[in-house]
């Protein structure tokens, strides 16, 4: 079974300040990982995937298999960072190959 | 292009009753989603289509959750009858088919109250 787990319900950091969100999973294979972003009063989008290695709005997000770990983070948070954050992991085989959602951390960047 | 579109935003039922959703997905996406988000939690799938055939439902609580797609376009899900824990906003999500599952477009939801 796959299990991905967001620590942090809530997470506030100031605007210019550095901002980590946890990501922790559970896959006896080889995952796929991702974030997914959803802005006030937008949809749930993508933000990025492990694969491309690229950093998206200043996002960046390293999948640390060792540690099962998959955190995202910006060096400078910006106020239009405020969002709810999901990550997701799917797995590398089946026809379905569903993606896992975690319960998500809603970021808010103070002025 | 046109988003995913979901009709009712908002339903507010007794237990026991009845109740469905619509989705329309993006034009040309063949896999489409229903998940289930409950409040504090992160979205779970229950059924994903590919065209007009179920692909997984292992999270579909038949009993009582059905859902369709008939001609491979739009769906419908239903349930029958709703319980309160089925209080809940119901996302439609579609995709590009094999590799691309990964990038979903999800629609508004709808958000169900069961009282």
């Amino acid at each position: 079974a796959q299990r991905v787990t967001q620590p942090e319900k809530l997470l506030s950091v100031f605007k210019g300040a550095p901002v980590e969100l946890k990501c922790n999973y559970s896959y006896s294979g080889s995952p796929e990982l991702f974030w997914y972003v959803q802005y006030s009063r937008q949809r749930l989008q993508l933000l990025l995937r492990h694969i491309s290695r690229e950093s998206i709005k200043g996002f960046t997000a390293d999948l640390n298999k060792g540690e099962t770990s998959f955190h995202l983070k910006k060096p400078f948070a910006q106020e239009e960072d405020s969002a709810m954050y999901y990550c997701a992991l799917r797995s590398s085989s089946g026809s379905a190959r569903q993606l896992t959602f975690g319960s998500g951390t809603q970021l808010t960047v103070l002025p | 292009e046109a988003g995913v579109a979901q009709s009712p935003r908002y339903k507010i039922i007794e237990k026991r009753q009845s109740v469905a959703f619509w989705c329309n997905p993006i034009s040309g996406h063949a896999t489409l989603y229903w998940y289930q988000q409950i409040l504090g939690q992160g979205p779970k799938l229950l059924i994903q289509f590919q065209n007009n055939g179920v692909v997984d439902d292992s999270q579909l609580p038949k009993d009582r959750f059905s859902a369709e797609r008939l001609k491979g376009v739009d769906s419908t899900l239903k349930i029958q009858p709703a319980k309160l824990e089925d209080s809940a906003v119901y996302l439609c999500a579609s995709s590009y088919s094999g590799q691309k599952t990964y990038e979903q477009y999800f629609g508004p939801g709808t958000r169900l109250t069961v009282t």
